[in-house]
């Protein structure tokens, strides 16, 4: 399963730090998603790109920053994170149509990020 | 906003018996998918589901959208130690822009 690779599987940052995670999907999808899944929590939706426009941005901190310079690449920028967001990242992508999220979603490996 | 909740949220069941995960939506969904998790891993694609009342197997798994379209179930029979995870759904609201919320996950774990 390499449709969606995402560097790297593990960072240990401290609070004061940035840095970026990546995420790269090989299956021809225009839409791509980062997404937090916390322990005991369901997953979280983060930013969603179609067609390398942003189109939803459920609330999240301006210490995530996304970018997306193409359908294929995904980007998230962190800095000066909080211990809380030590999470798992996940970044996904599918095939939308016209009028809203309408595919299956290919998920990535994940980031394990450790904020401390 | 859409909520999506699952039951039980863990289950552990001896190796041969049947399993049985419900989903349930606060809305009324388009469409509703499903998701593997193995301990370690990430979301897996299992299937999807959009007709009322449709009803898919694969193998030991069925799946089933209700009638309302509001909720689903993922059953398992005959369970082995490889359907250990957590099980996920994901809807899809219907009318407006479409989004997917994803369940609570109910997590399997399999006695030998």
């Amino acid at each position: 399963e390499t449709g969606v690779t995402q560097t790297p599987r593990h960072l240990v940052m401290g609070m004061t730090n940035k840095k970026s995670l990546k995420c790269e999907q090989h299956l021809g999808h225009n839409a791509m998603y980062w997404y937090k899944q916390s322990a005991k929590k369901p997953l979280e939706l983060m930013f969603v790109y179609s067609l390398e426009e942003r189109v939803e941005n459920n609330s999240v901190p301006s210490r995530f920053s996304p970018e997306c310079p193409n359908s294929s690449h995904l980007f998230l920028h962190l800095h000066t994170l909080q211990p809380e967001d030590s999470a798992l990242y996940l970044c996904a992508s599918s095939q939308d149509g016209d009028v809203g999220f309408t595919d299956t979603q290919y998920f990535g490996p994940g980031t394990r990020l450790t904020v401390l | 906003g859409q909520q999506v909740m699952q039951i039980p949220q863990y289950q552990h069941v001896q190796e041969g018996e049947d399993f049985t995960t419900y989903c349930n939506s606060s809305t009324t969904l388009s469409n509703i998918q499903w998701y593997k998790q193995r301990p370690g891993g990430h979301p897996v694609f299992l299937i999807q589901l959009v007709k009322s009342g449709e009803v898919k197997k694969q193998k030991r798994l069925t799946f089933q959208f209700g009638e309302a379209k509001k909720n689903s179930s993922l059953h398992i029979t005959a369970t082995q130690t490889t359907d250990v995870g957590t099980y996920f759904c994901a809807g899809m609201n219907s009318g407006g822009y479409q989004k997917v919320t994803f369940g609570t996950g109910t997590k399997l774990q399999v006695i030998p």
